[in-house]
């Protein structure tokens, strides 16, 4: 069965600096990768997915992702942390069916 | 990106009394629309899947009899929480995609999220 996990449940870095959010999967095929990002009392916003192709995915308001088979990951990266980029964030991945499996969420917060 | 609304955006009811939630898709056809359910500090749970024309897929635990999903457009779909009560208070999010719900490349672009209270 397909499942996805976020071990941090809450990551805080200085402004500015470089931030990472984790993410790892396990699929018994090729997985479909996704990031959103939700804002409170929002619904979730579409930030980049990896289909197939370039192992670095780019995506909305400067966040990009690396897929990494061997590793089973697919970490949310962003060079210099915005205030504003304080959300939550779900990984999400989709493998066989019509199903997608959401992350437990990372509470992101970046300090000015 | 595809614009998908809400409404309301927040309503509070007396138990034992139907609640209405409509999503509406509004710059795309959404062939597939998906009602999840979100607990405070939780994450999503996806309710049931429904395709343009089609009955809805209920997840596994959910009743059919109590969450009414209806897409009877390509624009619309509507949750209907029957006889609510204060254990179905919670955060409604929809989301919809153009394709059938079988592309699972498809990305969900979702509403904005209605909050149920039941009293």
């Amino acid at each position: 069965a397909q499942s996805v996990a976020q071990p941090e449940d809450q990551v805080n870095v200085a402004e500015g600096n470089p931030l990472t959010v984790k993410c790892t999967y396990s699929v018994s095929g090729n997985p479909y990768l996704f990031w959103y990002v939700q804002y409170p009392n929002r619904g979730l916003q579409f930030l980049l997915k990896y289909i197939t192709g370039d192992n670095l995915v780019k995506g909305s308001y400067g966040f990009e992702a690396e897929f990494n088979k061997s590793q089973t990951s697919f970490h949310l990266k962003k060079p210099s942390a915005l205030v504003s980029d304080s959300a939550l964030y779900f990984c999400a991945v989709r493998e066989k069916g019509d199903k997608i499996i959401f992350g437990k969420g990372t509470r992101l917060h970046i300090l000015p | 990106g595809a614009v998908v609304s809400q409404h309301p955006s927040r309503v509070i009811c007396k138990s034992g009394t139907s609640v209405k939630i409509e999503c509406r898709s509004l710059d795309f056809q959404a062939t597939t629309m998906f009602w999840y359910r979100q607990f405070p500090k939780q994450s999503l749970m996806l309710m049931a899947t429904s395709n343009e024309g089609s009955k809805a897929t209920y997840e596994q635990g959910v009743e059919k009899d109590k969450f009414l999903i209806n897409h009877a457009s390509l624009t619309l779909s509507t949750l209907t929480v029957t006889s609510a009560h204060p254990e179905d208070s919670s955060f409604y999010i929809c989301s919809g995609t153009s394709g059938r719900s079988t592309n699972r490349g498809d990305t969900q672009y979702f509403g904005p999220g209605t909050r149920l209270t039941v009293l």
